[in-house]
């Protein structure tokens, strides 16, 4: 069955250094993408970065960075030199397509909330 | 450009009602679904649709119906409402059915409250 596991339900960091978010994930499918939202106190998901399955290189976007480990099955979310506004639920999701189903889906983690401190 | 856009932002209702939550978007975007997000947790998937005309199930899509009439709309229906569907209602698009980098992107969420 598809799985989506955040084990971390808060972090802290300081601002200006590194933080790494887990994420693992379970699928039989070989055929699968990874991505990563931001959910700022707002409320709106922002899309942060995406890694496909077959990607032979670790996806970045600016700060942030994916460390993806096929054979673990983890897609961490390391972001580079924190900032205040970096404060926000962060939530990784997989789209995959089950066995017997015909369309993908995107299914979500249960999300880490990020607070940096000044 | 107004994206994914929905209606209402807030709604209230009482057991037993009825309810249609709008979305629409401007994409020409084939695939769009809906999420509930209840507090601490993730987004779960209700009901998607890969085109004009086809729906499927999500993970949790009891309690909830849609259509899909045109390529633009897609509205949730709750028939009748249970205070176990007080939640954040997201709907979301994207470009295709695949595993392409075209990212979901989100409406700005409905606050429903189930009394």
């Amino acid at each position: 069955a598809q799985k989506i596991t955040q084990t971390q339900p808060g972090m802290f960091v300081q601002e200006k250094e590194a933080v790494t978010l887990d994420c693992t994930y379970d699928t039989s499918d070989p055929s699968y993408g990874l991505f990563w939202y931001k959910q700022p106190s707002s409320g709106e998901m922002i899309f942060l970065i995406y890694q496909g399955s077959y990607d032979q290189q670790n996806a970045t976007e600016g700060r942030y960075s994916l460390n993806f480990q096929k054979a673990r099955k983890s897609a961490n979310l390391v972001i580079s030199a924190s900032q205040l506004g970096d404060s926000a639920m962060y939530f990784c999701a997989m789209r995959d397509r089950a066995v017997g189903d015909s369309s993908y889906k995107l299914i979500f983690g249960s999300g880490t909330r990020l607070l940096v401190r000044p | 450009n107004a994206g994914v856009t929905q209606t209402p932002k807030f709604q209230v209702l009482k057991t037993g009602q009825s309810m249609t939550l709008q979305c629409a978007q401007d994409m020409n975007h084939e695939y769009m679904s809906w999420y509930r997000q209840d507090p601490g947790m993730g987004l779960r998937l209700i009901h998607y649709s890969v085109g004009a005309g086809i729906t499927d199930q999500g993970e949790v899509p009891n309690g909830y119906n849609v259509s899909r009439s045109t390529t633009e709309d897609f509205p949730l229906r709750l028939l009748s409402a249970a205070p176990s569907q007080t939640s954040v209602y997201f709907c979301a698009s994207s470009a295709r059915d695949s595993l392409s980098t075209d990212t979901q992107y989100f409406g700005p969420g409905t606050r429903l409250t189930v009394l």
